[in-house]
């Protein structure tokens, strides 16, 4: 399987960036597509899509987020954070079966 | 307007089967690239993918769960169903069904664009 590696915790202020990092354990790149998603959750709360294939933004997800990265190493950046976005962020592959999740970054306020 | 609704037992007792059921509107699963994925929760944990369904009827499960999880669908009465067999106290979790939307073309894998509210399933004796 392919597993895929967050930071637990990441400690942000308010109006700054928030830089969440995903590694995984081989290759999710196809080609020139990258099979990486991220999902938000807050508590209570099913996730939510905010990004697929690594830099696209999903329907009514503002333009504060943005994706990147390729190959073994992505990220998920929020600028400028704000009190909404404090949340669990989730990176997850498709480019294998069985699809599989980070075990999430906890986005808290400084 | 894409929208999923997971309905299921609650409780259930160790070794019995959890069969639980998504019912959709908004889509088709037989429209090309589209399919249903389930996904659970352990309270306070991680997201783990189950299994997904296609619209041309491929499957692809978790293997960590062995062969206890079968997925179906009713194309015309837009339903998704999940069944795990031989439940333990493991297997308590929030259970979430989601739209799924092929990742890439010839994939078996997507991503998910729509998700259930899900549904609690606790095993217990």
């Amino acid at each position: 399987d392919i597993v895929l590696t967050q930071s637990p915790v990441l400690a942000v202020s308010l109006g700054q960036r928030a830089t969440i990092s995903c590694r995984a354990s081989q290759s999710v790149s196809i080609s020139s597509i990258n099979l990486m998603h991220w999902y938000q959750q807050k508590p209570g709360q099913q996730p939510k899509l905010l990004i697929y294939r690594a830099s696209n933004l999903a329907s009514g997800i503002p333009a504060r987020f943005s994706g990147s990265g390729s190959g073994t190493d992505f990220t998920l950046t929020i600028d400028p954070v704000q009190a909404d976005d404090i949340a669990a962020y989730y990176c997850q592959q498709s480019r294998e079966s069985p699809n599989t999740f980070g075990a999430g970054t906890k986005l808290e306020l400084k | 307007q894409v929208t999923l609704k997971e309905s299921g037992p609650g409780i259930l007792q160790p070794s019995h089967t959890l069969s639980l059921t998504c019912s959709f509107s908004g889509f088709s699963l037989s429209t090309y690239g589209m399919g249903v994925s389930w996904i659970r929760q352990p309270s306070g944990k991680g997201l783990e993918w189950l299994a997904s369904i296609w619209w041309n009827g491929n499957t692809y499960n978790n293997p960590s769960l062995k062969s206890r999880l079968t997925v179906s669908k009713d194309t015309s009465n837009n339903q998704a169903f999940l069944k795990v067999t031989s439940v333990d106290t493991a297997d308590t979790a929030t259970y979430y069904c989601a739209h799924t939307r092929l990742a890439q073309i010839r994939g078996t894998g997507g991503y998910f664009d729509y998700w259930g509210q899900g549904v609690m399933v606790t095993v217990s004796s």
